[in-house]
């Protein structure tokens, strides 16, 4: 079993709709939660960080968290063309290694 | 301006020809840590290190070396490329105190034949 698994779309909406992008994971000792962006033909950049469990807001972005279903979620709100990407989630535990999704491919249709 | 640079960003080589992909970063950065991401596989990670001369094996270590002799560099290297290592390279940089937020190079597309 994969210590983490995403949904790999892809994933195609109209401008201007919430985006919900997921993963799930199996290890329970995983405290950090990452999500990064990957536009075609570059690195991952980091979009939002959580630390156990919650929500975290950053403008349109929202991360959620439920430790209890193993569970990871990022919303967008009001979707553009510019968000047309590919979104990894990434997590950790206390150790220094890091355990990525396989990607969820995002095109937003103006 | 911050950056993680990898070189080359692209590369063709043949099975068994010794290779070098560089990473250096601006930062002042303790922990690097490589990665490669294949199809369907996503990013795996084939060794960190948490500062100079100390590194270690991530998910996928076999076939690869390291090596972090200075603070600003962290070199992989393949001694005897197989096809089955052709894929994107990803080398990425963090402060040890906040290592989860990591700055990722552009990437080394690499082809073994």
């Amino acid at each position: 079993q994969k210590e983490v698994e995403q949904d790999p779309g892809p994933l195609s909406v109209p401008e201007g709709a919430i985006v919900s992008l997921n993963c799930t994971y199996s290890n329970s000792a995983f405290q950090y939660f990452m999500w990064y962006r990957q536009y075609s033909r570059k690195g991952p950049e980091l979009l939002m960080y959580t630390y156990s469990s919650g929500n975290k807001e950053d403008g349109r972005f929202t991360a959620q968290v439920d430790k209890s279903s193993k569970y990871i979620s990022l919303f967008i709100r009001d979707s553009q063309p510019s968000d047309s990407a590919t979104y990894l989630c990434a997590m950790s535990g206390a150790g220094n290694q890091f355990y990525f999704g396989t990607g969820t491919s995002l095109t937003v249709i103006p | 301006e911050a950056q993680v640079t990898q070189n080359p960003r692209y590369l063709i080589t043949v099975t068994g020809k010794k290779l070098t992909v560089t990473c250096s970063q601006n930062m002042n950065h303790e922990y690097m840590s490589w990665y490669r991401q294949d199809p369907g596989l996503g990013l795996r990670q084939i060794y960190y290190s948490m500062n100079v001369e100390v590194t270690d094996k991530g998910d996928v270590p076999e076939g690869y070396k390291v090596s972090r002799k200075e603070k600003r560099n962290f070199p992989l290297i393949l001694e005897s490329p197989s096809p089955n290592q052709t894929s994107l390279y990803f080398c990425a940089s963090s402060i040890g105190s906040a290592k989860n937020i990591q700055y990722f190079g552009a990437g080394t597309r690499l082809s073994v034949l």
